[in-house]
C-alpha cells in the first residue's frame, strides 16, 4: 500500500539554524510530491510541488525540496530558518492516476528566537 | 477574494444529533473536498467532488454524506454524529482533480459528546 512517511515528528531549532525534514514515500510508480505548512491558527498552504523535471524544487518563503527517486524522498530544506517559520508541515503523495492523496502524519517545527 | 470559507468554525454536538458542515469557495475551481484530521493520523480523506454534479467516496465516508449544491459551494453533513466523529474538518478546492494545488478553509472544530 501507499503510504508517505515523516520521520521528524517535532523539531525545536533556534533561528537561522539549518532546516532539514525528512519524507519517505513507498510507491515505486511516477508519483506527484508536495510539501503544505499550516502556521498557527492558519489554513493549511502549499510550500512547493514536484511534478516532474528538476528534481530540486523550489518554494515560497525560501523553502527547496529534493526529489531523490532512489531513495524515495522528498525532503525539505531551509538553509536559515526564522521565528516565522514556526509552524506544522506535511508531505503528501501521489501515486500514479490515484485519485487521491496520501499525507504523512506532519512534523510540528518550533523555532526558537 | 476569500478563497474557501468553512462555518461554523466550532461546533459542540450531542451523539444522535445531526449536523450540515458548510463549505464555499470563490476561486471558479471545479473540485473540492473533504478532509478530517485527527491527531497521530493525520489527513484524511471523507469525499471529494471532481466537478459539479459528481461526488465520490474517499478513505473514511463512513458516517458523512455529501452534496455538492452548485459549484460553489460543497457540504459535509452528520446524520447521527459519534464520538469518533470528533475532529477538525478541512475543506479544500482545486482548479482540476488531483494533482493540482489544493487550497484549503481554515477548518472546523467538532466535538461530539
Amino acid at each position: 500500500a501507499q503510504s508517505v512517511s515523516q520521520h521528524n515528528h517535532h523539531v525545536i531549532l533556534s533561528e537561522a539554524a539549518s532546516l532539514e525534514l525528512g519524507c519517505n514515500y513507498s510507491y515505486g510508480g511516477t508519483v506527484n510530491l508536495f510539501w503544505y505548512v499550516q502556521y498557527p491558527g492558519q489554513h493549511l498552504q502549499l510550500l512547493l510541488k514536484y511534478f516532474s523535471g528538476d528534481p530540486l524544487v523550489k518554494g515560497i518563503k525560501g523553502f527547496e525540496a529534493e526529489f531523490i527517486k532512489s531513495k524515495f524522498s522528498f525532503n525539505l530544506r531551509k538553509p536559515s530558518v526564522q521565528w516565522s517559520d514556526t509552524a506544522e508541515y506535511f508531505c503528501a503523495l501521489r501515486a500514479g492516476n490515484n485519485r487521491k492523496l496520501i499525507w504523512g502524519l506532519g512534523t510540528s517545527l518550533a523555532v526558537n528566537p | 477574494n476569500a478563497g474557501v470559507t468553512q462555518t461554523p468554525k466550532f461546533q459542540v454536538l450531542k451523539t444522535g444529533q445531526s449536523m450540515t458542515l458548510q463549505c464555499a469557495q470563490d476561486m471558479n475551481h471545479n473540485s473540492m473536498y473533504w478532509y478530517r484530521q485527527d491527531p497521530g493520523m493525520g489527513l484524511r480523506l471523507i469525499y471529494y467532488s471532481a466537478s459539479e454534479g459528481t461526488t465520490d467516496k474517499g478513505e473514511v465516508p463512513n458516517g458523512y454524506n455529501v452534496s455538492r449544491l452548485n459549484k460553489r459551494e460543497f457540504s459535509l453533513r452528520l446524520e447521527s454524529a459519534a464520538p469518533s466523529q470528533t475532529s477538525v474538518y478541512f475543506c479544500a478546492s482545486s482548479e482540476a482533480p488531483f494533482p493540482h494545488e489544493q487550497f484549503f478553509g481554515p477548518g472546523t472544530r467538532l466535538t461530539v459528546l
